[in-house]
């Protein structure tokens, strides 16, 4: 079992639309969780950092769930340029050491 | 303010052949790592380093070598190199805080 899963879509979705990304992790220890954003042949962005009091940046709303151990990015109102790969990656206690899942696949269609 | 700097861009190598793959932050970054993404696996870890002097093996350090002499560079070896290391290649950066890393913008790595 990886230690971050992802569904990888791909999700296809029209412009306007809400989508919600979901990420289980299985290390009890991890300490902070993020989502970052990563187009085609491009390397990974910070997206925003998750917090289990859940947090929000514009369209864009993280949750964490440690008890179930459980990640969630909700996309509202979902532009063409939201078209990306979506990666869940936590972060052990030591080093920042980020474990990355696979990636969700999000493409937005006019 | 350059960020993460990654050479080469692209590199075909033969099987056998050894070369480094350079990475340089301007950001006086403590943390630096060095990363491989293949196609449905996700960034899987190779080597991190806490700070000058230090570096430990991530998750899939066999037939990579580092070293951390200053801040600012993070070079990754690799000895003999095999198809199995087709790969790219992303080195990053961060504060020792729960910030996230920068990444630079990757090398794509074949070898034949």
């Amino acid at each position: 079992r990886k230690e971050v899963e992802q569904d990888p879509g791909p999700f296809n979705v029209p412009e306007g639309a809400t989508v919600a990304f979901n990420c289980t992790y299985s290390n009890s220890a991890s300490q902070s969780f993020f989502w970052y954003r990563q187009d085609c042949r491009k390397e990974p962005k910070l997206l925003m950092s998750v917090y289990s009091s859940g947090n929000e940046d514009g369209r864009f709303t993280a949750q964490l769930n440690r008890a179930s151990q459980y990640i969630s990015l909700l996309i509202r109102d979902s532009k063409l340029s939201d078209s990306a790969t979506y990666l869940c990656v936590v972060n052990r206690e030591y080093g920042n050491k980020l474990v990355f899942g696979a990636g969700t696949i999000l493409r937005v269609k006019s | 303010n350059a960020g993460v700097t990654q050479t080469p861009k692209f590199q075909v190598l033969k099987t056998g052949q050894s070369m480094t793959l350079q990475c340089a932050q301007d950001m006086n970054h403590e943390y630096m790592s060095w990363y491989r993404q293949d196609p449905g696996m996700g960034l899987r870890l190779i080597h991190y380093s806490v700070g000058a002097g230090i570096t430990d093996q991530g998750e899939v350090p066999n037939g990579y070598n580092v070293s951390r002499s200053t801040t600012e560079d993070f070079p990754l070896r690799l000895l003999s190199a095999a198809p199995s290391q087709t790969s790219v290649y992303f080195c990053a950066s961060s504060y020792p805080t729960a910030r996230g890393y920068t990444f630079g913008s990757g090398t794509r790595l074949t070898v034949v």
